[in-house]
This record gives C-alpha cells, sequence and structure tokens, in this order.
C-alpha cells in the first residue's frame, strides 16, 4: 500500500556539522517527492522537492538525492545551524493522478551547540 | 509566513459540539487542502478542492466531517458531534495548479 517512512526517529547533529535524514518510500508509481521542515506549534513549511526523473537536487545548503532502485530519499542539510533543528518529514505524491501527499512519521533533528 | 492563513489557532470544545475551522489560502492558488496531524505522526490527507470542487476525500473524513469552499477561495471545515478521537491539530495547504503545496499554521482542536 502507501506508505512513507523514515529509518530514525531522532539524529543528533553538531552545530556546523553536515547531517544527513533517510527516508523510505514503498509505492514505486509515486513521480514526486517532498521534504518539510516542521517547528514546534507551526505547519510543515517546504524545503526542497524532486521529482522522479531526476536524482538530485540542490539548493541552499540542502540536497535532497532520489535512489529509486531502492525507492530512498535523502536530505542532507549541510553546516547545520540551530535554527535547522525542528522534524523534518518526507512525503511523496501525486499519486496515480491524485494530489494528495502521503507523508512519513518524521525526524527529529536536534542541533546541538 | 507562507501566506496561508487559519482561525481560529486554537479550539477547546466539549464532546459532542460543532466546531468550524476557516482557511485563507494564498490568494491565486486554485487548490486547497486539509490535513489531520496527531502528536508525533505525519500529517494525513482529509480532503482537497480544486476551485469551489471538492475533487477527493479521504476514508478518514467520516459523515460528521464537512468541507466546504463555496466561492474558491477560503474553506472551511466543519465537525459535527465532536469525539475526543477528533483532537488532533488541522492543517491547509494550498497550491498553483501544481506539487508544491504550501501549509499553513494549522489549528489545534482539543475537545473534552
Amino acid at each position: 500500500g502507501e506508505s512513507v517512512g523514515l529509518h530514525l526517529p531522532t539524529l543528533s547533529v553538531q552545530e556546523g556539522d553536515n547531517s544527513i535524514i533517510n527516508c523510505a518510500y514503498s509505492n514505486s508509481a509515486s513521480d514526486y517527492f517532498i521534504w518539510y521542515k516542521q517547528e514546534s506549534g507551526k505547519g510543515p513549511q517546504f524545503i526542497i522537492d524532486i521529482r522522479s526523473n531526476m536524482d538530485k537536487r540542490q539548493g541552499q545548503r540542502v540536497t535532497v538525492l532520489l535512489n529509486k532502485t531502492v525507492k530512498h530519499l535523502s536530505l542532507q542539510i549541510a553546516a547545520t545551524q540551530p535554527g535547522d533543528s525542528a522534524v523534518y518529514f518526507c512525503a511523496e505524491g501525486p499519486i496515480q493522478g491524485a494530489q494528495k501527499l502521503v507523508f512519513g512519521q518524521g525526524t527529529r533533528l536536534t542541533i546541538n551547540p | 509566513d507562507t501566506g496561508v492563513s487559519q482561525d481560529p489557532r486554537h479550539k477547546i470544545t466539549k464532546r459532542g459540539q460543532n466546531v468550524t475551522f476557516r482557511c485563507d489560502p494564498i490568494s491565486e492558488h486554485n487548490r486547497l487542502y486539509w490535513y489531520r496531524q496527531t502528536l508525533g505522526q505525519g500529517p494525513e490527507f482529509l480532503t482537497y478542492f480544486q476551485n469551489e470542487a471538492q475533487l477527493e476525500k479521504s476514508r478518514l473524513l467520516s459523515d460528521r466531517f464537512s468541507a466546504e469552499r463555496p466561492k474558491g477561495s477560503f474553506s472551511t471545515l466543519e465537525i459535527q458531534r465532536t469525539e475526543q478521537g477528533d483532537s488532533a491539530m488541522y492543517l491547509c495547504a494550498s497550491s498553483l495548479s501544481g506539487d508544491e503545496q504550501y501549509f499553513g499554521p494549522g489549528t489545534r482542536l482539543t475537545v473534552t
């Protein structure tokens, strides 16, 4: 069935280090993937997206990698800052013409000073 | 601030009462989505509008839930006869005929 999951529920990194957050998805028909950041008490904030015809996309300090062979998605954050502390969700969609996003459980990233 | 606003931000109600939430999407966005998020979980899709037409509803949306977008701009989500299991964050998102959905801050519902 449709499901998006995360490998680690929590991740702690030192400020200035790079972090990698992983995500596994199960629906091979998905063609669009998104990473969201959610801070406490706020709605999810769009970070970066990638389509299935790409395997890498870069933004400002963030890179998303997509491995369709093993249905794996990752978010790399370079030179982490205290403001990066949040819960990160991967999501997939649209699926078979539907417009809904299917979210994973989330990974809590903590940046240690 | 993404430009999507939701009102109220918090709602406490007693079991059995009706509640209504409002979402104002980014003005030029024609698609509007409702999601529900419980503590520690990712958002779950509830329903979606393209302009004023409600095009998809999740099985999570029981007959106690109704959503409208009468003029293709703001949307309301009503929950009738609230139950304790309805306690959650209700999130609204909007997009412009595409995939990038921008979320509002959510309405946190507590049913006592």
